[in-house]
């Protein structure tokens, strides 16, 4: 069985300054990461994702995540946030024995103050 | 390009009523999925499909149906609405294979009285 935990319900910070959104995991499988955004009212998009390969993976909004096998850990990380980074982050993971079963986190509230 | 489009987007029974969420996808997806996001617990999966004419049960399937008559459709029915199913419902859909994202739709409301 698998399971995603997200340490951080709410995670509040002000406009500019760096932000780190924690992802632990467990499972008996190797596994497929997601980070899936959710704006107020809107449906989840995906954000970035690891698959194979260089354990850091980035998106095209300036956001980054690090796989860890060893700690497996899947946190993201942005040097310098926004206001239009509020949203809900939502870690995932899929595991590679399954073609549909996509776990999910509880979600952190990210809160960009300016 | 529409992607993943649920109708309705709002709605309100009253304890006992029936409805029929649906969604439509255009993207010639095999698989199609529909969740229930509840706060604190983030998406459960209710059932899915893997192709057109098969569903399946996900971790949370009491008091639910589906049905994948078309392979751009998937709907989802509650026969007999009950207060514990209010909440808010993603269809999402996505290409054959573990390592594919899926593509959500904006959701539906639900509130059950």
């Amino acid at each position: 069985a698998q399971s995603v935990t997200q340490l951080d319900s709410q995670v509040p910070v002000f406009e500019e300054a760096p932000v780190e959104l924690r992802c632990n995991y467990s499972s008996s499988v190797s596994v497929y990461l997601f980070w899936y955004v959710q704006y107020p009212n809107q449906g989840l998009q995906l954000l970035l994702k690891y698959l194979s390969g260089s354990t850091l993976v980035e998106s095209i909004n300036g956001f980054e995540a690090e796989f860890n096998k060893s700690q497996t850990s899947f946190h993201l990380r942005k040097p310098s946030v926004h206001i239009s980074d509020t949203a809900e982050y939502f870690c995932a993971v899929c595991p590679m024995d399954s073609s549909y079963k996509l776990i999910f986190g509880s979600g952190t509230r990210l809160l960009v103050r300016p | 390009n529409a992607g993943v489009t649920q109708t309705p987007k709002f709605r309100v029974l009253k304890t006992g009523q029936s409805m029929t969420l649906l969604c439509a996808q255009d993207m010639n997806h095999e698989y199609m999925y529909w969740y229930r996001q509840d706060p604190g617990m983030g998406l459960r999966l209710i059932h899915y499909s893997v192709g057109e004419g098969t569903t399946a049960k996900g971790e949370v399937p009491d008091g639910y149906n589906v049905s994948r008559l078309k392979k751009q459709n998937f709907l989802l029915g509650l026969e007999s609405a009950a207060p514990s199913q209010t909440s808010v419902y993603f269809c999402a859909s996505s290409y054959v294979g573990s390592n594919q994202p899926q593509h959500f739709g904006d959701g539906t409301r639900l509130s059950i009285l």
